[in-house]
């Protein structure tokens, strides 16, 4: 019954390594995103997908590719696996009236904790 | 560059205390201001949400919002251990459906 499911919850791997990270929503959201949390907390936005299309695509090395089969999966793609990468990868979901007064926000995914050694 | 500001903490309180969240943000055409809570090795949950001036109650929390100011709050009541937590503070980006996000502030509830 999981509304937003990430898979792997861990990853370990080497440098220079090719790796996936799966998200589902099963929430009827129109709108899905990947944000990176560094060792700092911070929550950073990489990509966001509304219906299948890319709508924000922030300043992330090429080597990271998203790929939205439907609306409901958010996958993404790492080549070429460097140290900088290891951190916390949450998928999240967001409703059509997100920003409204009906609004509930983001709904998060367990995280993909990565690490790159 | 739009950014949104916290101080990192700790905040320690003693159990039953209230305990005041700040968050201050750069982009003031942002319309709506969500707090979430993260415990540590979890994901972030949705605890609160507002977007209009003035303070908006949800039980023991009150999100306040001032516009002018650039100033988003969060006041814990009657605070417990287990809302020790880091909280971080979102903005909805103007234009866009993202959300920016603090850095958190740890806060300790100390029994």
């Amino acid at each position: 019954d999981t509304a937003v499911s990430q898979t792997p919850k861990y990853l370990v791997t080497q440098m220079g390594n090719d790796k996936s990270i799966k998200c589902e929503q099963n929430l009827g959201h129109d709108t899905m995103y990947w944000y990176k949390q560094d060792s700092k907390k911070f929550l950073k936005i990489m990509f966001s997908y509304n219906n299948k299309e890319l709508i924000i695509n922030e300043t992330v090395p090429n080597r990271f590719s998203p790929k939205s089969p439907d609306k409901a999966h958010l996958n993404l793609h790492i080549n070429s696996l460097e140290l900088g990468d290891s951190a916390v990868y949450f998928c999240a979901s967001s409703p059509p009236n997100i920003g409204t007064p009906t609004s509930y926000g983001y709904t998060f995914g367990s995280g993909t904790r990565l690490t790159v050694v | 560059q739009k950014e949104v500001e916290q101080n990192s903490g700790p905040l320690s309180v003693p159990e039953g205390a209230i305990a005041s969240l700040n968050c201050t943000y750069s982009d003031r055409g942002s319309q709506s201001f969500f707090w979430y809570r993260q415990y540590s090795g979890k994901s972030p949950e949705l605890i609160m949400f507002i977007y209009s001036n003035g303070d908006k109650e949800d039980g023991r929390f009150t999100a306040q919002l001032n516009k002018a100011s650039q100033y988003v709050s969060l006041l814990i009541r009657d605070s417990q251990p287990s809302d020790s937590a880091t909280y971080l503070c979102a903005v909805q980006d103007t234009g866009r459906r993202a959300l920016t996000f603090g850095s958190g502030t740890r806060l300790q509830v100390q029994p």
